[in-house]
């Protein structure tokens, strides 16, 4: 079974701080995403990767930084954390680019920027 | 863009089938239409998806129209376990998942 694991289940984090969400793969998965979700908005991509060192900018990547120099770890920086990115963060991976693959979803963190 | 239109919520009887109706009327020829499923305080699944022709997995059907303007995701015995926000999405022109509100489906006992 693919597993894909996120470093946190909640943070509590101030105004102002460096966050820092990890997630790690070990399925050997080429493609990588990291997602917010709100209510009422559903999933909102940020950024995804389909290499190391690659990335590319989802739907909302405005306050967010991301770094993949290996291929099982996907990471999401807020540079300086907001009130406004309070929300649940999720994770997936999968295997290739093609219009039929599966995403894989970690459990998510959900983050509370006070 | 394409994108997909749910109800926000159904109800449904436990071990009853349950029809899941999505519409995507400005599906283009290539897109694969997808499902995942999201419970509680957990990060979504993936379900079923198809191109063209019904598919059938051990968690669902997948019927899809012959014009592909709509698909229907079928839970063949619900179960309470089966009570989970499920979203039809189809793919975006990056290779992006397109994500709507989903449909919440509630089953009673």
């Amino acid at each position: 079974d693919v597993k894909v694991t996120q470093s946190s289940r909640y943070l509590v984090k101030r105004t102002g701080e460096k966050v820092f969400l990890e997630c790690v793969q070990d399925m050997d998965h080429e493609n990588m995403f990291w997602y917010r979700q709100d209510p009422g908005l559903g999933l909102r991509l940020i950024y995804f990767s389909y290499d190391v060192k690659m990335k590319e900018k989802g739907d909302i990547p405005e306050g967010y930084s991301v770094s993949r120099e290996k291929k099982e770890r996907f990471s999401l920086i807020l540079e300086s954390a907001s009130t406004n990115q309070t929300s649940m963060y999720l994770c997936a991976s999968s295997l290739s680019p093609g219009k039929g693959e599966t995403q894989y979803f970690g459990p998510g963190t959900r983050l509370l920027v006070l | 863009d394409a994108k997909t239109t749910q109800p926000n919520s159904m109800e449904s009887n436990e071990e009853e089938p349950v029809h899941l109706p999505c519409n995507h009327s400005t599906i283009s020829g290539t897109d694969y239409i997808h499902w995942y499923r999201q419970l509680p305080s957990q990060g979504p699944e993936y379900v079923i998806h198809g191109l063209t022709s019904n598919v059938n997995n051990r968690m669902a059907s997948l019927a899809i129209a012959e014009d592909r303007k709509s698909s229907t995701l079928i839970l063949h015995r619900a179960t309470l376990r089966d009570a989970a926000v499920y979203y039809c999405i189809l793919r975006g022109s990056n290779y992006q998942l397109i994500w709507g509100a989903g449909t919440k489906l509630i089953i009673k006992p």
